[in-house]
């Protein structure tokens, strides 16, 4: 069985600060990753994804990930946070049949 | 990119009452569907998984006779609340692929209100 585990349901920063939001897997096959983020009321967007290509993803927003096989980690960074970054951010895995998602960590964004 | 369209976006009915929510892949054919129920500031939960043409294949815990889900076609599921109760209220989302889950699109999610 595959797991996703996101450590801190909730991360503030200030705009202009660094956003690391952490990402730990467990998975049986080698793993498909994805970053989605959602706004209030709204479904899912998908801000990268890893599937067995380069273990640094770019993604939309200026959000990247690298995924470490040894640490079983795929953290979500982005350099420099914007107001509009505030939003609830999930990591899922995938092994191609069924997807897990993550509890799920809301970013708060202060000015 | 792939878009999916989920309709309504929000819905009050009463309870007792049946409500159809539906998902539709609007410039791609899904093979496979699922849907998730997504509780006040908490993750996805699976509820079921489709495929055109074929039974859906629901989670445990998931009554299949509350939630009836037909995937008619590789465009479109239908996701129906039966004999609603305010306890089924909650946000619930569809999403689609095409092959596996190499990636998965989400539609924009239905809120529905139970009375």
């Amino acid at each position: 069985a595959q797991s996703v585990t996101q450590l801190g349901s909730h991360v503030s920063v200030s705009e202009g600060a660094l956003v690391l939001l952490r990402c730990n897997y467990s998975s049986s096959v080698p793993p498909y990753l994805f970053w989605y983020v959602q706004y209030p009321n709204q479904g899912l967007q998908l801000l990268l994804k890893y599937t067995s290509a380069a273990t640094l993803v770019k993604g939309i927003n200026g959000f990247e990930a690298e995924f470490k096989k040894s640490e079983t980690s795929f953290h979500l960074t982005k350099p420099s946070a914007h107001m509009s970054d505030a939003a609830e951010y999930f990591c899922a895995v995938s092994d191609r049949f069924d997807m897990r998602f993550g509890a799920g960590t809301r970013l708060t964004v202060k000015p | 990119g792939a878009v999916v369209s989920q309709h309504p976006s929000r819905v009050i009915c009463k309870s007792g009452t049946s409500v159809k929510i539906e998902c539709r892949s609007l410039d791609f054919q899904a093979t496979t569907m699922f849907w998730y129920r997504q509780f006040p500031k908490q993750s996805l939960m699976l509820m079921a998984t489709s495929n055109e043409g074929s039974k859906a294949t629901y989670e445990q815990g998931v009554e299949k006779d509350k939630f009836l889900i037909n995937h008619a076609s590789l465009t479109l599921s239908t996701l129906t609340v039966t004999s609603a109760h305010p306890e089924d209220s909650s946000f619930y989302i569809c999403s689609a692929s095409i092959t596996g889950y190499t990636e998965a699109f989400f539609g924009q999610g239905t809120r529905l209100t139970v009375v």
